[in-house]
């Protein structure tokens, strides 16, 4: 199976600040990756898909970017409801493996 | 509005079975592989398994291979996951997802699938 580690597993940061979340596959995935936030007691909400596509409806505040085995979420301008978990999923074969998970937390 | 409900979680013991559904409306869900993703306590995301448009092929995470199942009704527009032999490990949150995909059109890459539409979740809990 393919192991997808994120770093960190947890982040403080403040509302206008701009965090990147890393998610790293143990083999190369090309752009088989996916993106999800999820806020507490809530079913995950996807952000992008296929390494870097924005999904219908995610604020453009929300990016994401790479290929192979590293891959970034980058969020710019921290917004109140933006403090949730996220998670990276790689989609290149099954089982399709999620990582750890990345709290952002308010500072 | 697109949605997906789940139902049928509760508490069993050890060993014992338990039959998770889930309704899909406002879509047609046998154009789309379905998933089941879960959840444990405190814990993060475990894909689970997933099942194609016609339920000719299915695939399952490693730990629950033999005793979990995966079935549709396209009829009923509803998933569903048999679960035998449960085990304390197997307590969690099961969610139910809508795999969509994404062609590039570029013949070197296969489709790009992701989880877009997901339930509430339903809560087993497997204890003695």
């Amino acid at each position: 199976d393919i192991q997808v580690t994120q770093s960190p597993s947890s982040l403080s940061a403040s509302v206008g600040d701009r965090v990147t979340i890393t998610c790293r596959a143990s083999q190369s995935i090309a752009t088989y990756l996916n993106w999800y936030q999820q806020k507490s007691g809530k079913g995950p909400n996807l952000l992008i898909y296929a390494a870097s596509s924005l999904q219908s409806g995610v604020p453009s505040r929300f990016s994401g970017s790479g290929s192979g085995t590293d891959f970034t979420l980058t969020i710019t301008n921290l917004q109140p409801g933006d403090f949730a978990t996220y998670y990276c999923q790689q989609a290149y074969n099954t089982p399709n493996t999620f990582g750890q998970g990345t709290r952002l937390e308010i500072k | 509005e697109v949605q997906l409900v789940e139902s049928g979680g509760g508490l069993v013991q050890p060993g014992g079975s338990l039959r998770l559904s889930c309704a899909a409306s406002g879509f047609t869900s046998s154009d789309y592989w379905m998933t089941w993703v879960r959840q444990a306590p405190g814990k993060g995301l475990e894909w689970v398994a997933d099942i194609k448009q016609d339920g000719s092929e299915k695939y399952f995470v490693d730990s629950v291979k033999g005793r979990f199942t995966i079935s549709r009704d396209n009829v009923k527009n509803s998933l569903y996951l048999q679960m035998n032999s449960l085990r304390d490990e197997d307590t969690a949150v099961y969610y139910c997802g809508r795999e969509n995909s994404y062609d590039s059109g570029d013949y070197r890459f296969s489709p790009y699938y992701y989880i877009d539409v997901w339930g509430k979740g339903t809560t087993v809990t497997v204890s003695s």
